[in-house]
């Protein structure tokens, strides 16, 4: 398994504002992921992170709003770009271990409140 | 189209009323599915993954199965703390870019009273 923090745990920002969420491994993955989970919804995938590469996006959502950074294999930052209400929500890193077949752990969340 | 459904919503049960939990899915290549615990206002917890139909996982009053087209999350004896949504989650795909990529389902509420 690995050891995953997240860094801020919860904020609460203005309208048009970023913000930028950092997640930390306690060790080198293969694989890094940001998740989304809306009130009341389940997990949505925003993207992909890749060391030394542009991260990979899934539909619906882009780099402009959701800019992600990979320097290493243990760091990634998220940042929610020009923040709207409908911007609240968990945000979540996940990880998929070296030798770790198939399995993926999750950081703690990001509580992100947008008023 | 749903890829991953999980029922029910919310399930209520008594401490010790034995239960399961069903994950059916829609994909095609399956490569895995698993199953998280997430209590309010954390990250999911790994619980189990499966490979295969017919294979099987244990893991204290939790029991996990796949088939071809559903995963069962058996509780035995629950107790309070086992109170949390559990949630379902595939990877599939054929390669490429989707290596790694988990598609949810919606989650259970599991609420055990004493």
């Amino acid at each position: 398994s690995a050891v995953i923090s997240q860094k801020p745990s919860r904020d609460i920002c203005q309208r048009g504002t970023s913000l930028t969420i950092q997640c930390q491994v306690d060790s080198q993955v293969t694989m890094m992921f940001w998740y989304r989970q809306q009130p009341g919804q389940s997990l949505t995938l925003i993207a992909t992170a890749n060391q030394g590469s542009e991260a990979t996006y899934e539909s619906g959502f882009v780099i402009d709003k959701f800019p992600i950074s990979r320097p290493n294999l243990t760091f990634s930052t998220l940042t929610v770009s020009n923040m709207s209400p409908e911007d609240s929500s968990i945000y979540l890193c996940s990880v998929r271990t070296q030798g770790g077949w198939e399995t993926q752990y999750f950081g703690p969340g990001t509580r992100l409140l947008v008023l | 189209e749903d890829q991953v459904t999980q029922s029910p919503e919310a399930l209520r049960l008594q401490e010790g009323e034995s239960s399961s939990l069903n994950c059916s899915y829609t994909v095609s290549g399956l490569r895995g599915l698993f199953w998280y615990r997430q209590d309010p206002g954390k990250g999911p917890e790994f619980l189990f993954t499966l490979y295969s139909a017919g294979e099987e996982k244990e893991k204290e009053r939790l029991k996990a199965t796949l088939t071809k087209k559903e995963s069962f999350l058996h509780i035995t004896a629950p107790k309070p703390e086992d109170s949390a949504t559990y949630l379902c989650a595939v990877n599939w795909g054929a390669g490429g870019t989707s290596y790694g990529k988990l598609t949810f389902g919606q989650g259970t509420i599991l609420t055990v009273h004493p």
